[in-house]
């Protein structure tokens, strides 16, 4: 079955910067638009960014694209997120999850979340 | 960017009795590509619905979901003890994708 595994979550400072991975497995990984989308404490979700199957296509929401980049390489089935500059308030889980794209925006399988904890 | 507004924010039941929740959209959701999830505490969301009205794999039939355009409903018509959660509308019709800010159905 559809497995997500998101890591790299960490305490980082104000300004610095942070990289997240998300391994799949249970399907063919190069087929699917990926998304990451997070949850601060307490909070709703928030969406972050797609990329393509293919990594061609990539949107960001509109307050993160200027310091995230979203990344995938097919043959090692991952995904991942740059995080720069980070700020108090990204301090969020990070989830990974499948979907995303045009006509199958929807997250249909999701990881469990890796915490992300930017304080001085 | 489509703002998705649910309520109410909280619904206050018994098991067995039916949930309504109600997802306005700011602006018209291109095909009704509109998608709900239920979130427990500690874990990831679960897609219930997408497509407005599809429910997702190995979702029970007391979920249905229906609307369009504007405004979406989750209907839960009996609630059972492992419904009770925090439950999310979220729009693909267009970018960025965006959600609403949840509506928590908690035991009465």
């Amino acid at each position: 079955q559809v497995h997500l595994v998101e890591s790299g979550g960490d305490l980082v400072k104000p300004g610095g910067s942070l990289r997240l991975s998300c391994a799949a497995s249970g399907f063919t990984f190069s087929d699917y638009y990926m998304s990451w989308i997070r949850q601060a404490p307490g909070k709703g979700l928030e969406w972050v960014s797609y990329i393509s199957n293919s990594g061609s296509t990539i949107y960001y929401a509109d307050s993160l694209k200027d310091r995230f980049t979203v990344s995938r390489d097919n043959a090692k089935n991952s995904v991942y997120l740059q995080m720069n500059s980070l700020k108090d308030e990204d301090t969020a889980v990070y989830y990974c999850a499948r979907g995303g794209g045009s006509g199958r925006g929807f997250f249909d399988n999701w990881g469990q979340g890796t915490l992300v904890t930017v304080s001085s | 960017e489509i703002v998705l507004t649910q309520s109410p924010g909280t619904l206050s039941l018994s098991p067995g009795e039916r949930a309504t929740l109600s997802c306005r959209a700011s602006q018209s959701v291109s095909s009704n590509y509109l998608a709900w999830y239920q979130q427990k505490p500690g874990q990831a969301p679960r897609l219930l619905i997408y497509g407005a009205s599809s429910r997702a794999t190995g979702i029970p039939d007391r979920f249905t979901g229906s609307g369009s355009g504007t405004d979406f409903t989750l209907t839960i018509s009996r609630l059972e003890p492992e419904d009770f959660a925090v439950f999310y509308c979220q729009q693909y019709g267009s970018s960025p994708r965006t959600f609403g800010q949840g509506t928590k159905v908690e035991i009465k």
